[in-house]
């Protein structure tokens, strides 16, 4: 089946700091999605990505759809301390599942 | 609050008992489904349901058995389980013609004793 390499797997980063986090695939993806969880909760949908080349921002996050459409990135600027969280990335390619990658531990210190 | 249910939170049970997670979404799609979440691994799909029909069933084993009476209600009916069942399973749901945004609840945290 379709996998998903997100990386890194954890970090470990100072409140203010801007993180960076992607996900890639061999295979190619028609959307990319990017989720937080929170301890005890469900994942959060926090930017969905439907165009090769998509840049799409929420507030202090940004990602990206590649423009080979097998990965994408998440970027947070001035990290605060309710960022921390897991972060997964998902893939849609046609089916109606999501692929989802492993997941970022953000852990923040202040 | 995402707009989806899910009951219990927290379920402890034998591997003999018959328990069942219930999820309901007040969002008006008309798909849902049923992952599990293990620890250190990717959320795992078990059950799609398209407009009330099951349209994937991800080699799950037959302790699982899953039922939508309706396009806003789901659940899990479990028994005979095992102890590596245990994990968070989490619902979700979509509406189809908007794409793959899928919206989650809150999960249930599954404990086989």
């Amino acid at each position: 089946g379709q996998q998903l390499n997100q990386s890194p797997q954890s970090m470990f980063i100072q409140e203010g700091e801007d993180v960076s986090m992607n996900c890639t695939s061999s295979s190619i993806f028609n959307t990319w999605l990017w989720y937080k969880q929170d301890p005890g909760e469900g994942p959060v949908l926090l930017i969905a990505l439907y165009k090769a080349g998509e840049l799409t921002s929420n507030g202090r996050l940004t990602a990206q759809f590649g423009i080979t459409r097998k990965d994408s990135f998440l970027n947070i600027s001035a990290s605060i301390p309710s960022d921390v969280g897991i972060y997964f990335c998902a893939g849609g390619g046609g089916a109606d599942g999501l692929t989802f990658g492993k997941g970022t531990h953000l852990i923040i210190q202040p | 609050e995402t707009g989806v249910t899910q009951t219990p939170r927290h379920l402890v049970m034998g591997m003999t008992n018959k328990k069942s997670l219930k999820c309901e979404q007040h969002l008006g799609h008309n798909a849902m489904y049923w992952y599990k979440q293990s620890a250190k691994k990717p959320l795992e799909l078990m059950f799609v349901y398209s407009l009330e029909e099951r349209v994937e069933n991800n080699s799950v084993p037959s302790r699982f058995s899953p039922e939508c009476p309706n396009s806003s209600h789901l659940f899990l009916h479990l028994h005979t389980l095992q102890p590596e069942d245990s994990a968070l399973y989490l619902c979700a749901s979509s509406q189809r013609a908007q794409g793959y945004e899928q919206f989650f609840g809150p999960g249930t945290r599954l404990t086989v004793l």
